[in-house]
């Protein structure tokens, strides 16, 4: 079956660091660019960070440039999203996507609070 | 690339057509087609619904139609149906590892 499954969400208290992860199956995966996507609970898809096939080039969205760091293990199908300095404003549901949109994960939430 | 405008909802009647823009595209002919649409109902996860400005994945109904204008992309659906009734994003990738997303759009099916 073709999937994305995302791990890692939970609660984090403000300043330290979460890191999320993507299990891929089903397809191919080192073939494609793979992003993360951040929903707010009753808002928009914020864009947060992308990842070619072989890392060579990495985008991030500018209110994350600097503490979220994208990287890929296409030996193991993962993606990973490593998030520091937690902000409250990261609160949200993080989905891993695959190149083009046409697979999300379920999401992962990551909840920052005190 | 600024973000994308798309008014905050729509509403129509089943069986009517409604359009949903998306303003603020690039004017950069070498990228300018990358645009999607995606659904989003309540609870679940997007689903992409155009790509490419409008072209159809095998899962998204005939009614649903993209198209392109100078710096506006387009979502029209046409015979609305309740399950029609959703959020909807667009979406445009100035480079491959670069996504932009428009506000979203609540649609109302009346």
């Amino acid at each position: 079956e073709v999937q994305l499954e995302e791990s890692g969400g939970g609660l984090g208290q403000p300043g330290s660091s979460l890191r999320l992860s993507c299990a891929a199956s089903g397809f191919t995966f080192g073939d494609f660019v793979m992003h993360w996507v951040r929903q707010v609970p009753g808002r928009g898809l914020e864009w947060v960070a992308g990842i070619t096939w072989n890392s060579g080039e990495v985008g991030y969205a500018d209110s994350v440039r600097g503490r979220f760091s994208i990287s890929r293990d296409n030996s193991k199908n993962s993606l990973n999203l490593r998030i520091n300095r937690l902000r409250s404003e990261d609160t949200a549901l993080y989905y891993c996507v695959k190149e083009g949109g046409d697979l999300w994960g379920q999401g992962t939430m990551v909840t920052v609070s005190s | 690339q600024s973000a994308l405008t798309q008014p905050a909802s729509v509403s129509g009647s089943p069986g009517q057509s409604i359009t949903i823009t998306c303003t603020g595209i690039t004017d950069d002919i070498a990228i300018h087609e990358n645009v999607s649409w995606f659904q989003q109902h309540p609870g679940k996860v997007p689903t992409l619904m155009i790509f490419d400005v409008n072209k159809r994945p095998t899962w998204a109904s005939t009614r649903f139609f993209g198209s392109l204008s100078g710096s506006t992309a387009s979502l029209t659906i046409s015979g609305l149906q309740t399950e029609d009734e959703a959020a909807y994003y667009c979406a445009f990738y100035p480079r491959a590892t670069t996504w932009v997303f428009g506000g979203g759009t609540k649609l109302t099916v009346l």
